[in-house]
């Protein structure tokens, strides 16, 4: 059965340094979205992508994180510089469609600890 | 604001029992709930939705009860397993926006 990969899984970091995640969606899945989750609580949506394009970033702290998906595929989110308010689980997940479906596969996360 | 949340952070069972967890939405607009469980170490997966012009829908093992007059959603789970113990989160959306909104989890835990 097909998987979203994600790596790391887990990642420990000092603050103000930078940190990257990997996300290699569902194969042919054109919409992948990066969460954020703090313990506890449910999936904080950060940014939508349609192939490369970004649908929706309006949650995305811009002056700290960035995502790119280049080649509509696979996709990495950056945090620079990391902060100890970061330290969360950040999942992907994609979907086969974009509008008309909650259908959406999620990744194993990375769990991100600042130290 | 609009949230969804859930009355109740951890339920314990015996295997074999029915599981009911509840949740309260606040959103009048929303027209679509889901119901996700999350296992220790993984990512949410989808268990079952609903449209807000049903009231109860039927899946393996599981119903979910959608009460828009208080505005209350509840997953039963029959005969629950070992399997079952997760976290599981109820979500809220609506037509237009295709990006769940997430409450709070409710942790079920079942005693074999």
């Amino acid at each position: 059965e097909a998987e979203v990969a994600q790596s790391p899984r887990y990642k420990i970091t000092e603050k103000s340094q930078a940190v990257a995640f990997w996300c290699d969606p569902i194969s042919g899945h054109a919409t992948l979205y990066w969460y954020r989750q703090i313990l506890g609580q449910g999936p904080e949506l950060l940014v939508q992508f349609q192939d490369e394009s970004v649908v929706d970033d309006s949650q995305l702290p811009k002056d700290r994180f960035s995502a790119e998906r280049l080649k509509g595929v696979d996709s990495t989110l950056k945090i620079q510089p990391a902060e100890l308010g970061d330290s969360a689980m950040y999942l992907c997940a994609s979907s086969p469609k974009f509008l008309g479906s909650y259908e959406q596969y999620f990744g194993p996360g990375t769990r991100l600890t600042v130290t | 604001g609009e949230s969804v949340g859930l009355h109740l952070p951890t339920l314990s069972v015996q295997e074999g029992d029915n599981s009911i967890i509840n949740c309260a939405y606040s959103n009048s607009a929303s027209d679509y709930f889901i119901w996700y469980k999350q296992e220790s170490g993984k990512g949410p997966q989808f268990i079952i939705d609903i449209r807000s012009n049903m009231d109860k829908r039927q899946g393996q093992r599981v119903t979910v009860l959608l009460n828009k007059t208080v505005k209350h959603l509840s997953l039963q789970i029959a005969a629950t397993q070992p399997g079952d113990s997760a976290v599981y989160f109820c979500a809220e959306g609506s037509r237009g926006s295709y990006i769940p909104t997430f409450g709070r989890g409710t942790s079920l835990i079942v005693h074999p």
